[in-house]
């Protein structure tokens, strides 16, 4: 069975441009969430859809956004981009929604570089 | 709020030694998960193992062990019978109750280097 899957794989902006980041989950799993994780530190939670409703948000500007399809994959969409959003973007799938030891499976991410 | 700290930024291991990689969590529900997930330099994050809040034995998978201490809110990862192929970052993190339940709460990691 495929896992997660992102695209794509690099991606090299400037500041200012807008950025689509495309995530499909493992079959089956409805929720997604979505991670930013600077060079050096942990994941940061950014996005959690189940069902296509926003079920979660991290604290990051509102030039970070979301959604969910009807087939659960998800899109990632960043704003006036700025210099310290070049990180690695996460993306993760999930059984169930609710509280459970269902872990989240994880794509190989997409690495934004913004210059 | 939810914090997670991995307080060993780095270490070696010799292969085929067991290495303990600490974790320490702060949290007021009472109901949690704790996951460990490896990133080797590649990018993805592979699950490793899960210890339930309320589960009362430690969780095993393999090579990997938790051990969970909760009146301390620790719990440290394992990893016995090191190989090469175990060079990586490590990632503790928390899932709560009260919080998004898609929401991994993740520590700074601990980079853990596997030498012959």
């Amino acid at each position: 069975d495929a896992g997660v899957t992102q695209s794509p794989t690099h991606l090299i902006k400037t500041r200012g441009q807008h950025v689509t980041l495309r995530c499909s989950p493992i079959s089956g799993h409805k929720s997604v969430s979505w991670y930013q994780q600077v060079l050096g530190q942990g994941p940061q939670f950014i996005f959690q859809y189940y069902e296509k409703e926003e079920r979660g948000r991290g604290n990051f500007p509102d030039r970070f956004s979301a959604r969910q399809f009807p087939n659960y994959s998800s899109e990632l969409n960043v704003n006036a981009l700025l210099l310290g959003d070049s990180a690695l973007y996460l993306c993760a799938s999930s059984l169930w929604e609710s509280y459970s030891n269902q872990p989240q499976h994880f794509g190989d991410g997409t690495r934004l570089s913004i210059l | 709020a939810q914090k997670i700290t991995q307080t060993q930024p780095g270490m070696f291991v010799q292969e085929k030694e067991a290495v303990t990689l600490d974790c320490t969590y702060d949290t007021s529900d009472q109901s949690y998960g704790l996951f460990w997930y490896k990133q080797p330099s590649s990018g993805e994050m592979i699950f490793l193992i899960y210890q339930g809040s309320y589960d009362e034995q430690n969780a095993t998978e393999g090579r990997y062990s938790l051990n969970f201490q909760k009146a301390r809110k620790s719990a440290n990862l394992v990893i016995s019978a090191s190989q090469l192929g175990d060079s990586a970052m490590y990632f503790c993190a928390m899932r709560g109750s009260t919080d998004s339940w898609g929401k991994l709460q993740f520590g700074a990691g601990t980079q853990v280097v596997v030498t012959p």
